[in-house]
């Protein structure tokens, strides 16, 4: 079973600032990856994904992620964090187990944003 | 638009009642799924489901029973059994592996 794991449950930045949420996974194979963003008390809305293609992603609200292969790693990023950005973050692998395709979900990371 | 619908978006259950939470898609999504949410602890899986009349348990399926019987819903029934219900559910749907989940707006349910 392929496993997420997101560094920083909690990470703070100032209005601004760059925001750098890290996502690593375990698959030996090439990966669907996807980036949601949770508002509190609100489902999950889908920021961006990478299927196949250019390893760079650009999503919605200006945030964008790079699929590395041989660090496995799909980091978020956005040059400058708005006082909107502060919400919860859950990076997800599509993992085929079971007869069907599922997305496995990170722990998530809590932004902040500081005025 | 399309979408999924969740309802209600509060719930309140006494200790012992059953309670059962609405999802409803009009995605045309084969596959739907219950998730439950509790602080510090990601997401879930309670149930899924790939085709109507057919489901799978997930991580956390104890205490917890679901149903099929039409594409469009996909209905939760958290039982007297669940010992600790208290949580933010979420359903979500899906078409294939390239396109993620969708997902609704959530319920959250307090045992009172």
């Amino acid at each position: 079973a392929q496993s997420v794991t997101q560094l920083g449950s909690h990470v703070s930045v100032s209005e601004g600032a760059l925001v750098l949420l890290r996502c690593n996974y375990s698959s030996s194979v090439p990966p669907y990856l996807f980036w949601y963003v949770q508002y509190p008390n609100q489902g999950l809305q889908l920021l961006l994904k990478y299927t196949t293609g250019a390893t760079l992603v650009k999503g919605i609200n200006g945030f964008e992620a790079e699929f590395k292969k041989s660090e496995t790693s799909f980091h978020l990023t956005k040059p400058s964090a708005h006082m909107s950005d502060a919400a919860e973050y859950f990076c997800a692998v599509s993992e085929f187990g079971a007869g069907s395709y599922q997305l496995t979900f990170g722990k998530g990371t809590k932004l902040s944003v500081i005025p | 638009d399309g979408g999924i619908t969740q309802s209600p978006k509060y719930l309140f259950r006494k200790e012992g009642q059953n309670v059962t939470l609405s999802c409803e898609q009009n995605l045309n999504h084969d596959a739907m799924y219950w998730y439950r949410q509790d602080p510090g602890q990601g997401l879930r899986l309670i149930y899924y489901s790939q085709i109507v009349n057919d489901f799978q348990k997930g991580d956390i399926a104890e205490g917890y029973s679901v149903s099929r019987e039409k594409k469009e819903s996909f209905p939760l029934t958290v039982t007297s059994a669940q010992k600790n219900p208290t949580a933010f559910y979420l359903c979500a749907s899906s078409q294939g592996p390239g396109n993620g989940y969708t997902f609704g707006s959530g319920t959250r349910l307090t045992v009172v």
